[in-house]
């Protein structure tokens, strides 16, 4: 099955500078990358996601880079603000119209911004 | 909006004593799922269904099992709550387009 790691478990950046997470995965038939930012006491929330068919995705502040070949995936935080202060989590699932799929997460990151 | 709802967001239970948490979706998503996490962890899978059909991963307990009466309701019984069973549990939707979390019921066991 599906094993996806990640790091670094936990990351402190300057305000304004930028945050870089990692991860890696190991089925080649996953086709979906998702991202979560999770605040305290609250479900996970998709911030960005990209597939397989697309190298690099951003939106705004947001950035995710997919490396098919190595099996690995980034995210990247430019311009970092305090709100940006949460367990952000990775995850990779294979997709399709006819079956339900598994998201499998990767371990989580705690990203703190120092002011 | 289209969403997926989940009932009670804190949930206090006795040692022993069953319980249920329920989730609810208006996105008419055909898969449903239920994932445990505890303090700071990755969510874990326990099951999911596609549509009525309903698989448990290999390694969820017993002691969880779950119902899903029609494509908008699905609930997560716990027999008997252990104090290991603590945690925060979270329901998803998903579609070729993505998943769509809840925002979690915190269970805990006293």
């Amino acid at each position: 099955g599906e094993n996806v790691e990640q790091h670094p478990s936990t990351l402190s950046v300057q305000e304004g500078d930028s945050a870089v997470i990692k991860c890696t995965y190991s089925d080649s038939a996953s086709n979906y990358f998702p991202w979560y930012k999770q605040e305290l006491g609250k479900g996970p929330q998709l911030i960005i996601d990209i597939r397989s068919n697309v190298g690099e995705k951003k939106d705004q502040r947001i950035a995710v880079t997919l490396n098919k070949t190595a099996k690995h995936f980034s995210l990247h935080i430019t311009e970092t603000q305090p709100e940006d202060s949460a367990v952000y989590f990775c995850a990779a699932a294979e997709t399709g119209y006819s079956s339900a799929s598994k998201i499998i997460f990767g371990s989580g990151t705690r990203l703190s911004i120092r002011p | 909006d289209a969403m997926v709802i989940q009932n009670p967001r804190y949930q206090v239970t006795q040692f022993g004593k069953p319980v249920t948490l329920s989730c609810s979706q208006t996105l008419n998503h055909n898969v449903m799922y239920w994932y445990q996490q505890k303090s700071s962890q990755a969510p874990k899978l326990l099951f999911h269904y596609y549509d009525k059909d309903f698989n448990n991963e290999a390694d969820t307990p017993d002691n969880f099992q779950s119902r899903r009466p029609n494509t908008s309701f699905c609930f997560l019984d716990i027999r008997s709550p252990g104090l290991g069973d603590a945690a925060m549990y979270l329901c998803a939707t998903s579609s070729y387009d993505g998943y769509t979390f809840g925002s979690g019921t915190r269970l805990t066991v006293v």
